[in-house]
């Protein structure tokens, strides 16, 4: 029940394209999903999050949809560059103020080509 | 402000030591998170501190252990060290609040021989 579900393990894009990633959740105490870009050498840097009570979320290129109903969560780059190449990782934690403990999904490599 | 700061950066121990990570928050963070990135089991929770007391663990064995002092600075210590141990090991520091936003460091990779 603590395990969030990342789907596909690796994506290609093109330049200008759609990258989509989807995660899956079954806790419903989550209430905070937010999503992680790593580069390699780095730590995870916080890219967007979102909260169950918005169905979507936009900054700049990056939108979290989410379907309460479901269970499900979803990032969309738009207009995807060779700068987005990274490995991104969806997460969920139950807050409260009681703990700041993330659940971390599996992980997606995206290779965006020029 | 300076970042989530983590020594030594790399490290190589030998099986069967032990080993000692730090990591220096953000100033004004009084939560620190510490996360163990492997490429078979991915980014797992360790352990979560808040002022001094540690408020959460994961499911990992006694060997794993970690404090967190008064300047809120936070150390994990590894005993007995296990080749199954090499990994990048993750600090992340929060302020204190609900659901705030984690900053991690660059991480320490440790290689256990």
């Amino acid at each position: 029940q603590q395990q969030v579900k990342q789907s596909p393990q690796s994506l290609i894009v093109q330049k200008g394209g759609i990258s989509i990633i989807n995660c899956a959740y079954e806790n419903t105490a989550f209430d905070y999903f937010p999503w992680y870009q790593q580069f390699p050498g780095k730590g995870p840097a916080l890219l967007i999050a979102i909260r169950p009570d918005v169905s979507e979320k936009k900054e700049g290129r990056f939108t979290i949809s989410f379907n309460k109903s479901a269970k499900q969560f979803s990032l969309h780059i738009m207009d995807s560059q060779p700068g987005d190449s990274a490995t991104y990782f969806c997460a969920a934690s139950i807050g409260g103020g009681a703990t700041n403990k993330l659940i971390f999904g599996t992980g997606t490599l995206l290779a965006v080509q020029p | 402000k300076a970042g989530v700061t983590q020594t030594p950066r790399y490290l190589i121990k030998t099986r069967g030591q032990q080993v000692t990570l730090s990591c220096s928050p953000i100033s004004g963070h009084r939560s620190v998170s510490w996360y163990q990135q492997t490429p078979g089991q991915g980014l797992q929770f360790l352990f979560e501190y808040f002022s001094e007391t540690q408020r959460n663990k994961g499911n990992f064995p006694g060997r794993f252990s970690g404090r967190q002092f008064s300047n809120s600075r936070s150390e994990m210590n590894v005993s007995t060290l296990e080749l199954g141990d090499s990994a990048l090991y993750l600090c992340a520091s929060s302020e204190p609040g609900h659901n705030t936003e984690a900053f991690f460091g660059q991480g320490t990779r440790l290689t256990v021989v």
